[in-house]
């Protein structure tokens, strides 16, 4: 069954704690994204990554980090630093490459920090 | 840069009755152009898209989108609304890096 998972669906975290969000995709798509969604603003980008083992920042990839070891993972570390952190993220592939593509999205986690 | 301006946060309509979203984008070259569908809690699916050719375009759950170069619009209809049309919609653009996408239409279905 192809697909994006995302895991957990919520997640809840004390201010001061890094916290990690998993992303895995099973599509063979060479290019994963990660974007935060918060009320009536739409979906930004944090960061992407077209290819295994090189990924670059988004419009807002302050206090975030991700990594890229494998082309079906890239999970996204939401730390201290990232000053409003309470939010809803998705994450999505696409086929890579040149020209347009159509995004593919996982179901989301919902983080909370308290 | 790039970017999508989605005028209407919320509409509602009854069901049966027709539908319009609007939709306008600013991009410098031939945009690619994305209509998503989102239902609280969930992640977005695809509606359509335009990449090029015919300007009306077909998409699943009985939507069309019409692009109007002229007038940067990208708007999405559907000629029947359904109750289990209520959702929030997000209009996109490609660019370079990854898309683009505007603040979203809440759509309310009264029955």
């Amino acid at each position: 069954d192809g697909g994006i998972t995302q895991s957990p669906k919520y997640l809840f975290r004390k201010e001061g704690q890094n916290v990690t969000l998993s992303c895995e995709q099973n599509l063979n798509h060479d290019a994963m994204y990660w974007y935060r969604q918060d009320p009536g603003q739409g979906l930004r980008l944090i960061y992407y990554s077209q290819i295994v083992n090189d990924f670059q920042k988004g419009d807002i990839a302050e206090g975030y980090s991700v990594s890229r070891e494998k082309k079906e993972s890239f999970p996204l570390t939401v730390t201290s630093a990232q000053k409003n952190p309470t939010a809803f993220y998705l994450c999505a592939t696409d086929g890579g490459g040149t020209g347009p593509h159509e995004q593919y999205f996982g179901p989301g986690t919902r983080l909370t920090v308290t | 840069a790039q970017s999508v301006t989605q005028p209407d946060i919320h509409i509602t309509v009854s069901e049966g009755a027709s539908l319009e979203l609007r939709c306008n984008y600013s991009y410098g070259a031939t945009p690619y152009l994305f209509w998503y569908v989102q239902s609280p809690g969930q992640g977005l699916q695809l509606l359509l898209k335009y990449f090029s050719g015919d300007t009306l375009v077909q998409g699943i759950k009985g939507f069309e989108a019409e692009f109007k170069r002229s007038q940067s619009s990208f708007n999405l209809r559907k000629p029947s609304v359904h109750w289990s049309d209520a959702a929030e919609y997000f209009c996109a653009v490609a660019g370079v890096r990854a898309l683009t996408f505007g603040s979203g239409t809440r759509l309310q279905v009264q029955p």
